[in-house]
């Protein structure tokens, strides 16, 4: 099994600023997958975190809001650009080997935008 | 990608097994039956998953069925900590591993 570990763990910020989140495991990983978490709902996928290539963006999420770097195949950062209230939520990251394998999970980062 | 049905809620009791049921009727043939569980305040944690022969692990068994339309998480013996939002989730084809979350069910574990 792969631990996950996420800096920061929570951060309170002003509108308008950019909150860069890490992510590190503590082996080598294929996928690493990045979701947000708003209060009382479900996860949604961000962006597939591509190592040495741009990120895979879902449907809704725009590079210039949420770039992602993945220089390595144990490190990923995911930055909140020019934040506003309605960024306020859990910001997990994930990382796995595929379909035909388990994926695990960050403790999430809890942002908060006032 | 393929969606899952799952109930919104289940109530159990402590020490009774619990059997969680997730509908996929529209599963492709490279589907994985994948299931996760959010304790609160914490991360999704990885249950278990398969593909088509029932699995078991130290957390919990998997029942698919034979035409893999469905699938059921069968927990042998409920405690408190297993009262989670539980994930039934489909990964696979073109998804190179990508989970898609739904609502999933509310577990609740009665002492």
């Amino acid at each position: 099994s792969a631990v996950i570990s996420q800096k920061p763990s929570r951060d309170i910020c002003q509108r308008g600023t950019s909150l860069t989140i890490q992510c590190q495991v503590d082996s080598q990983v294929t996928m690493m997958f990045w979701y947000r978490q708003q209060p009382g709902q479900s996860l949604t996928l961000i962006a597939t975190a591509n190592q040495g290539s741009e990120a895979t963006y879902e449907s809704g999420f725009v590079i210039d809001k949420f770039p992602i770097s993945r220089p390595n195949l144990t490190f990923s950062t995911l930055t909140v650009s020019n934040m506003s209230p309605e960024d306020s939520s859990i910001y997990l990251c994930s990382a796995g080997e595929g379909a035909a394998y388990e994926q695990y999970f960050g403790p999430g980062t809890r942002l908060t935008v006032t | 990608d393929a969606k899952t049905t799952q109930p919104n809620s289940m109530e159990s009791n402590e020490e009774e097994p619990v059997h969680l049921p997730c509908n996929h009727s529209t599963i492709s043939g490279t589907d994985y039956i994948h299931w996760y569980r959010q304790l609160p305040s914490q991360g999704p944690e990885y249950v278990i998953h398969g593909l088509t022969s029932n699995v078991n692990n130290r957390m919990a068994s998997l029942a698919i069925a034979e035409d893999r339309k469905s699938s059921t998480l069968i927990l042998h013996r409920a405690t408190l900590r297993d009262a989670a939002v539980y994930y039934c989730i489909l990964a696979g084809g073109t998804s190179y591993g990508k989970l898609t979350f739904g609502q999933g069910t509310i577990l609740t574990v009665h002492p």
